[in-house]
């Protein structure tokens, strides 16, 4: 059964660097496509940046230069490096695992809030 | 980026049929298709249609997916108390190289 679970979150002031982590079970993160999508607060869904188990990257122009998504095979986690935080990512950040041909979000997770708050 | 069009709400009585549209290009579900997400208040949301039209493990048959040419729609047959929740649909944009969600769609079964 795959799982992800997010960690990390919690309040932040603009231009800090917090970094969130999902923890896969039931696959492993180097053979398909893994992301984050995030929801502000009544708002919709946003997707944020996946990766690629091969190194394959890719960022919304929202977060370019300032997120950063990796991966730790031994652990089987993916990481969400976000530095430069502003007021407008304050959101619950969901880690999400997409199908093997990489187009549709399959499995989630119950995301993680990140609010961002001088 | 710019997202797909989803109408903001939409109300169907109990047992009626909804259906859900979801508009793009054809950079996105014109060429590709749009695969449909179910979200429940305070919970994630759950993949009940891929792109392709199959539904994954545990979604009822009421739930369908169809596509013309850039206007992907969900349709959900005898509606039921629990389907009452916000509908997203989301697509690869080759253009963009980045993947796309619609506004999202509020279903209420009245």
């Amino acid at each position: 059964e795959v799982q992800l679970v997010e960690s990390g979150g919690g309040l932040f002031l603009p231009g800090g660097s917090p970094r969130l982590s999902c923890a896969a079970s039931g696959f492993t993160v180097s053979s398909t496509y893994v992301g984050w999508v995030r929801q502000a607060p009544g708002k919709g869904l946003e997707w944020v940046s996946v990766l690629h188990g091969g190194g394959q990257t890719y960022y919304a122009d929202s977060v370019k230069g300032r997120f950063t998504i990796s991966s730790d095979i031994r652990s089987n986690t993916v990481y969400l490096q976000m530095d430069s935080l502003r007021v407008e990512d304050t959101a619950v950040y969901y880690c999400a695992k997409l199908e093997n041909s990489g187009y549709d979000f399959d499995s989630w997770g119950r995301g993680i809030l990140v609010a961002v708050s001088s | 980026q710019a997202g797909l069009t989803q109408p903001p709400s939409v109300s169907k009585g109990l047992r009626e049929t909804a259906t859900l549209t979801c508009t793009g290009d054809n950079n996105n579900v014109g060429g590709r298709g749009a695969a449909w997400l179910q979200q429940h208040q305070g919970h994630p949301p759950k993949l009940i249609s891929y792109r392709n039209y199959s539904r994954p493990s545990g979604i009822p048959e009421r739930f369908s997916a169809s596509r013309s040419r850039d206007t992907a729609s969900l349709i959900i047959t005898g509606l039921q108390p629990e389907d009452e929740a916000d509908y997203y649909c989301s697509a690869w944009d080759v253009g963009l190289s980045a993947w796309v969600f619609g506004g999202g769609t509020k279903l209420t079964v009245l």
